[in-house]
């Protein structure tokens, strides 16, 4: 069965500092990753897909399959990012339901 | 209504008591889906459906029943709630089962004591 691994449950920087927020993955074939965002007080949310190839709110994510990993970045962060972070993953045989990780929380201090 | 909505936003309920979590949307999606959240595991999928009249068993089932009876609603049953299945709740939907983004709910805090 697929997995989704997220080894930090809290990570801590200040503004401005560069973020990643790691996720790894372990599926044989082909998944579709993404990056799941829940801010205080607001419904979880699509961040981004690592099909789309595409920045939001600065945020990059690339998907590599040599290390099964799909690890969240930015370079400069903003106290907004402060958020939970889910990675999840979804594979077509398992009716491209979503499996997530664990979550990582990030503070980013003033 | 506008998303998705869920009922009760929170819950204190007794062991071994019969609870009914409300999701409603009316987006017309087809694909409804029931996570549970808990601290250090993130979302674990309960129960999800396809389309309407039809379910399938998640992650972790055991314990809750859901329906579908028509596109917009998906009630989730605790039929004898236990302690542990104290957790925040969130109900999800998508345009369809191969459309992998899901809009979430706002969730329901349950506490089984």
């Amino acid at each position: 069965a697929q997995r989704v691994t997220q080894p930090e449950k809290l990570l801590s920087v200040f503004k401005g500092a560069p973020v990643e927020l790691k996720c790894n993955y372990s599926y044989s074939g082909s998944p579709e990753l993404f990056w799941y965002v829940q801010y205080s007080r607001q419904r979880l949310q699509l961040l981004l897909r690592h099909i789309s190839r595409e920045s939001i709110k600065g945020f990059t994510a690339d998907l590599n399959k040599g290390e099964t990993s799909f690890h969240l970045k930015k370079p400069f962060a903003q106290e907004e990012d402060s958020a939970m972070y889910y990675c999840a993953l979804s594979v077509s045989n398992a009716g491209n339901m979503l499996t997530f990780g664990g979550g990582t929380r990030l503070m980013v201090k003033p | 209504i506008a998303g998705i909505t869920q009922a009760p936003t929170s819950q204190i309920l007794a062991a071994g008591r019969r609870m009914t979590l409300r999701c409603t949307q009316d987006m017309r999606h087809n694909a409804m889906y029931w996570y549970r959240q808990d601290l250090g595991l993130g979302l674990r999928l309960i129960h999800y459906s396809n389309t309407a009249g039809t379910t399938g068993k998640g992650e972790v089932p055991d314990g809750y029943s859901v329906s579908r009876a028509n596109t917009d609603d998906f009630p989730l049953t605790l039929a004898s709630a236990v302690p542990s299945q104290t957790s925040v709740y969130f109900c999800a939907s998508s345009l369809d089962p191969s459309y992998n983004e899901q809009f979430f709910g706002p969730g329901t805090r349950l506490t089984v004591l």
